[in-house]
């Protein structure tokens, strides 16, 4: 069984602060574990994944993410907030044994960048 | 570049209407799904398919059916439309031993 909680259903920055957005995970297995960013009126699109290897992955526009296992954490960063960073961001986790890869996904949480 | 292509970016129907929502994929995955998406809910599974005729409920099937006769095509039916049924529907595919998702642009249906 698995599952996944992101905390804030909206976080609110400044253009050019942190971006922090947080997501904890459970899994009977180890995990594989995903972001993925949904722009205004379209689909989602990948941002990055942790499978295995190195903890601290870097993904597009800048986003990183670190796996800590010990926290069953998964946080999603950015050093510096822009106004197209706006959107739905969606942290996911599938197993990473098992025979099934359907992943799980949080509630999301919007974004909001303020100029 | 991956392409998944859902036939409609919004419809609007009637109650108790017959609805057809299609996704055709270009890179011949063998998984494909139909998520619902919700505000405050996220992404809900309803229905999904390892191949050709072949489907397994998700976490949400009820009141609605899909169908997968060739292997690049996923549809999913509602067999009466509901007001419940109002939302933002989308298809995903998903390569064999893989993880990745990819997703179509989405259906937003409102049912009145």
């Amino acid at each position: 069984a698995q599952s996944v909680t992101q905390l804030g259903s909206h976080v609110s920055v400044s253009e050019g602060a942190l971006v922090l957005l947080r997501c904890n995970y459970s899994s009977s297995v180890p995990p594989y574990l995903f972001w993925y960013v949904q722009y205004p009126n379209q689909g989602l699109q990948l941002l990055l994944k942790y499978t295995t290897g190195a903890t601290l992955v870097k993904g597009i526009n800048g986003f990183e993410a670190e796996f800590k296992k010990s926290e069953t954490s998964f946080h999603l960063t950015k050093p510096s907030a822009h106004m197209s960073d706006a959107a739905e961001y969606f942290c996911a986790v599938s197993p990473a044994s098992g025979g099934s890869y359907i992943p799980t996904f949080g509630r999301g949480t919007s974004l909001i960048v303020h100029p | 570049d991956v392409k998944v292509t859902q036939s409609s970016r919004y419809l609007v129907k009637r109650t108790g209407e017959k609805v057809f929502l299609e996704c055709v994929q270009d890179m011949d995955h063998e998984n494909m799904f139909w998520y619902r998406q919700d505000p405050g809910l996220g992404l809900r599974l309803i229905y999904f398919s390892y191949d050709v005729k072949m489907k397994e409920k998700g976490d949400i099937p009820e009141g609605y059916s899909v169908s997968r006769e060739k292997k690049e095509r996923f549809s999913l039916i509602l067999e009466s439309a509901s007001t419940n049924q109002t939302s933002m529907y989308l298809c995903a595919i998903q390569g064999s031993g893989k993880n990745i998702q990819y997703f179509g642009a989405g259906t937003r249906l409102s049912v009145l």
